[in-house]
This record gives C-alpha cells, structure tokens and sequence, in this order.
C-alpha cells in the first residue's frame, strides 16, 4: 500500500506570496491533519479534514486555510506569506478519530 | 493546556540500550505516540500505547506508561548507528485527533 504523498517536495517563494501545498493520503483513509515544524516552535497542529470538512483547527492565523475533496486528498493554502512561514510542512493520514496517524515526507517552504 | 516535555539529547554507544523519558500534562490523554524522524524525512510512527496499559514490546522497542506520575519512557534494545534520529514522544486526547508534540529528543549512537 502507498504511503502519504506531499508535493511538492520543496518550494522557494517570495514574502507577500502565496502558495499551495497538496497532500495524498493513505488509500482507505478519510482523515487528514496537517502540522507545521520549525526549529523554534517544534510540531504546530495546523488544522484536521475529515470526509471533506474541517474537523478541529489550531492557533493560526487565517492566512492557513485548507480544503479536501472527495478522494481525501488535501491542500492546505498560505497566503501573504511571511518569513516566519518557512517551515517544514508535514500532512498524515488516518483512517478515522481513534487510529494511528501516519505522516507523509513533509513538504519545505522557504520564504524569502 | 496540554504539554509534553521531553530531554532534548541523548548520546549512546552501539549495542547499549537507550531510554528516552517523556512526561505529558493533559489526565485525559488516551493514546501516547512515539515516532521517529531522520534528516530531511518525515515521522514515522514507531509505536503507541493506550492509557490503561502499562507496557507494551514491539521487537527492540519497549514501552512504559506511568499514569500516575504521567511518564512515558521508549527503550531501545542493542542500539544500531542506524537509530540515531530525533524522537517524539505525542499524545491524544479521546475524541479528537489532534497530537501534541514534544520537542524531540535527539538520539546519537555512536560506533
């Protein structure tokens, strides 16, 4: 069985920009979470799709917003984008709320 | 709020065990989370253990739980070079899916 794919891997963008980053789960699994990762802040939960709605949501602000369809896949959005957005990106897959959540290779923004 | 302290390094020789601790805050934590990443990669899910467990082996790994005190401790049999990799410890509170992290503790085998 295929694992969760993210593309792309990597992305250079400019401050003021925008970007979208887009995630493949696990086949069979409905749930799709997304996390930021810095080296200050560690793992940062960004929000949580389940069967094409926003289930749960952290403390970011609204330029993070995300959507998924109806194969599950996923994007998540970033507009106006700050330096502070540079991060490791990282989506996982669940089948549904009590199972493990496995978490795809991450995808790298740069923000310039 | 939810929070989950781990030690930020440990540094073992090939072949010894290695015991990484993690403590966690929230009393409604259910699931406890240890997952594994390597330079440039994603995490990988090593184990979990549920909150009325005590103690839970998968091959080198064993997981202890202390609810009480709300520690959660990995140890790692024989030791290769090739487990040197920063670990999480996460947990799950009943109901919902988000995982909270800890920092991450990096683990450094040397030969």
């Amino acid at each position: 069985k295929a694992g969760v794919t993210q593309t792309p891997r990597y992305l250079i963008k400019t401050r003021g920009q925008q970007v979208t980053l887009s995630c493949s789960p696990i086949s069979g699994h409905r749930s799709v979470s997304w996390y930021q990762q810095t080296p200050g802040q560690g793992l940062q939960f960004l929000f949580e799709y389940f069967s094409e709605t926003q289930r749960n949501k952290g403390n970011f602000p609204g330029r993070f917003s995300g959507r998924q369809f109806s194969n599950s896949r996923s994007e998540m959005n970033v507009s106006t984008l700050e330096l502070g957005d540079s991060a490791l990106y990282l989506c996982a897959s669940s089948s549904g709320f009590i199972d493990e959540q496995y978490f795809g290779p991450g995808t790298r923004l740069t923000v310039t | 709020g939810e929070d989950v302290e781990q030690s930020l390094f440990l540094s073992v020789r090939e072949g010894d065990s290695s015991v990484i601790n993690c403590t966690y805050t929230d009393s409604s934590s259910t699931y406890l989370y240890w997952y594994k990443q390597e330079p440039g990669a994603g995490l990988q899910l090593l184990t979990y253990i549920f909150s009325n467990m005590d103690m839970k082996q998968d091959q080198r790994l064993t997981v202890l739980l202390n609810k009480k005190d709300k520690h959660l401790s990995l140890r790692i049999a024989d030791t290769q070079t090739g487990d040197s990799a920063i670990y999480f410890c996460a947990e799950r509170t009943a109901g919902y899916s988000t995982l909270t992290f800890g920092k991450g503790t990096m683990l450094l085998v040397s030969p």
